[in-house]
């Protein structure tokens, strides 16, 4: 079984600077899926970015992006230019290329303070 | 905004009683999930329907069952509520089928209390 850890319960950030989330897991898979949620106070989940474990290269959108070392089993996420709306809990999520759910970790609350 | 709709968005049960979830998803998709959010906790899988069909299950008890409708909405069916079932009841569509699994987009939820 896939488990995901993220060892920051809360994480706060002054406007405009960066901040970065922990994520690690535990898989004997080798082809896996990796992602960045974020739920803000409506409840919602919204996809941040995904990760192919076969890509080296890190992916990124826009502010954000993501460190990922496959062999430390890591997946840190980097918010750079922190914004307002960027205040919500944040999940580190996995899934097995051939799998059908996702197993998530128990979130970091990122308050971001003007 | 996902196109994912959930509802009710918040519902009260005691003990015991029976309760029904319902999620409507994104135009063009074929696959539902849905989880179930503690608390202060991430979502746990409960099951997905592909095509009406359960495919597969996370470690819930048979109490907790689904359906899957040929317009590809779903429900999440819940008996003999127990007071640990109070959660967010999430739901997420995709589309499924061959190749690499595709984006799950998630509804707002439905907030369940069980009393």
């Amino acid at each position: 079984a896939q488990t995901v850890t993220q060892s920051q319960p809360e994480m706060s950030v002054q406007e405009a600077e960066t901040v970065t989330l922990s994520c690690t897991y535990d898989t004997s898979e080798n082809n896996y899926y990796l992602f960045w949620y974020k739920q803000p106070p409506s409840r919602q989940m919204i996809l941040v970015i995904r990760q192919e474990a076969y890509k080296q290269q890190n992916a990124t959108e826009n502010r954000f992006s993501v460190n990922f070392q496959k062999a430390a089993k890591s997946f840190s996420l980097k918010i750079s230019d922190s914004q307002l709306g960027d205040t919500a809990m944040y999940f580190c999520a996995f899934m097995k290329a051939a799998g059908n759910k996702l197993t998530f970790g128990g979130g970091t609350r990122v308050l971001v303070k003007p | 905004e996902t196109g994912v709709t959930q509802s009710p968005t918040h519902l009260i049960k005691t003990r015991g009683q029976q309760v029904t979830l319902r999620c409507s998803s994104q135009s063009g998709h074929n696959t539902v999930s849905w989880y179930q959010q503690a608390l202060g906790q991430g979502p746990q899988f409960i099951f997905q329907y592909y095509r009406e069909e359960e495919n597969g299950r996370g470690n819930f008890p048979p109490r907790f069952s689904g359906l899957q409708f040929p317009n590809y909405s779903s429900e999440l069916n819940v008996n003999a509520l127990e007071l640990d079932d109070s959660a967010l009841y999430l739901c997420a569509s995709s589309l499924g089928g061959t190749g690499p699994p595709n984006i799950q987009y998630f509804g707002a939820g439905t907030r369940l209390s069980v009393l």
